[in-house]
């Protein structure tokens, strides 16, 4: 059965990188059939997509986000991992991690989710 | 950048129906945008209602459906239950950007 779990800090201090892995069971990360991707909910806020990828293919990031973000893929343990440097309050969030996928009908964005991993970026 | 504005909230009373909507601060959203709509619950993860506009997943009920409504996507929901009591988001895809819609809270009263 296909499922996503979220790991990281807890807590990181400002100025410092947020370090989010995900790890996926069920299906292959480098599937040709799937995108993955990240996305993040401040407190008390809206949802806000971080970025996604392909496997062998484009990387695509939030453009408020992409001079600080990198993500990558750790096929041998089935996971993929998320980095922001230079953390700051405003990173501050539970961060997801999802699965995305194109069909005959289109695009499916995020239609499996894990249950999140809540960093606080606080000195 | 592009900002999606949905309705901040809505309120519906049992067995009535509702729609929301998602719209960019310019242009329309049209097909060719894959609007994709979540349902989020106090202290979880989202789930995926709606995808590429009007497709329901496996696990949505019927009582929820997609469309276009003029120049915005739309989420309506017929026959409403307590427990559709919720923040929804959309989704646009914007050639490998994705925008969330700043979310509408729904309260079944």
């Amino acid at each position: 059965q296909l499922h996503l779990q979220e790991s990281g800090p807890g807590l990181v201090k400002p100025s410092e990188t947020l370090s989010l892995t995900c790890t996926v069971s069920g299906v292959s990360v480098s599937s040709d059939s799937y995108y993955w991707g990240w996305i993040r909910q401040a407190p008390g806020r809206g949802l806000e997509w971080v970025g996604s990828f392909f496997y062998g293919g484009d990387t695509s990031f939030n453009p408020s986000l992409r001079s600080r973000a990198t993500i990558s893929v750790d096929t041998s343990k089935n996971q993929f991992s998320l980095k922001l440097s230079s953390g700051t309050a405003a990173d501050t969030a539970v961060y997801y991690c999802a699965r995305s996928y194109y069909d005959s009908t289109g695009y499916t964005f995020f239609d499996l989710w894990g249950q999140g991993t809540r960093v606080t970026v606080s000195s | 950048q592009t900002v999606v504005t949905q309705e901040p909230s809505l309120t519906v009373s049992p067995g009535g129906t509702v729609t929301l909507t998602c719209g960019p601060n310019s242009g329309a959203v049209t097909s060719g945008h894959y609007p994709n709509w979540f349902q989020q619950k106090p202290g979880q993860a989202p789930r995926a209602l709606i995808y590429s506009t009007s497709h329901r997943h496996s696990w949505t009920p019927a009582r929820f459906s997609g469309s276009l409504l003029g120049d915005k996507a739309a989420l309506t929901l017929s026959g409403v239950q307590p427990e559709d009591e919720a923040d929804y988001y959309c989704l646009v895809y914007y050639g490998g950007a994705y925008v969330f819609g700043t979310g509408t809270k729904v309260t079944v009263l």
